[in-house]
């Protein structure tokens, strides 16, 4: 157990709806990010946010929109879904405290989506 | 764009076998390589990150290498049980912490 917490476990939705995804870091650490695992590709990571500011963005679609809260806790908004959005959607945490690229992310168990 | 090969795509072996897999890329550009193993219908564990100054990485029978100036990063793994079997991933670690990740090396140990 990584010690992070990912809702709902899966989560099946029709196109053109928009569902949120919930994440809680491990106690302690201020960073989290977003990746998304499609059938045909490796985790792409997708946002990432640091003590409730954005930090980095990557391959992330204009649909999809994310946020830290003061808790620490963050949420990911897919809207306009599309049935090339399903996929395992995993978020991860780390301390933050460097931003050298050598912090160990600990990842969530995942929210499998799909989109009917 | 930074590209991550992990080659080969899949491996079977009998357990008591050592094998290893390779991690490519293109330059140097990153600040430290990640190896993860994800076992199927859990979440993606760390097992190493190697910093650029090329040390080798032990943790029981695993073993990691890194050649930085060859673009190549190795796994081992020592008299495969089949409690090894498992997705193998790598990624490099860039500015931000932004992971890359490889495509992954399936390993199935059979007894």
């Amino acid at each position: 157990d990584s010690g992070v917490t990912q809702t709902p476990k899966h989560l099946i939705t029709a196109t053109g709806q928009r569902v949120t995804l919930r994440c809680s870091p491990r106690s302690g650490d201020l960073s989290v990010y977003w990746y998304q695992q499609s059938l045909d590709q490796g985790l792409q990571f997708l946002i990432q946010y640091y003590n409730g500011e954005e930090r980095a963005k990557g391959n992330i679609l204009e649909r999809f929109s994310a946020q830290q809260f003061p808790d620490l806790h963050s949420e990911l908004n897919l809207s306009s879904l599309e049935l090339g959005d399903s996929a395992l959607y995993f978020c991860a945490s780390s301390g933050g405290n460097s931003a050298s690229g050598e912090e160990t992310q600990y990842f969530g168990p995942g929210t499998r989506l799909l989109v009917l | 764009i930074l590209n991550v090969e992990q080659s080969p795509q899949s491996l079977h072996v009998q357990e008591g076998d050592s094998t290893n897999f390779t991690c490519s890329f293109p330059s140097s550009n990153f600040y430290a390589l990640h190896w993860y193993r994800w076992e199927t219908a859990k979440s993606p564990e760390a097992l190493f990150v190697m910093t650029l100054n090329g040390d080798e990485k032990k943790k029981g029978r695993i073993s990691a290498t890194l050649n930085t100036k060859e673009g190549y990063s190795y796994l081992y793994i020592k008299g495969s049980q089949p409690e090894d079997s498992a997705t193998y991933l790598c990624a490099l670690g860039l500015s931000g912490n932004k992971l890359v990740f490889g495509a992954g090396t399936i390993l199935r140990v059979k007894s």
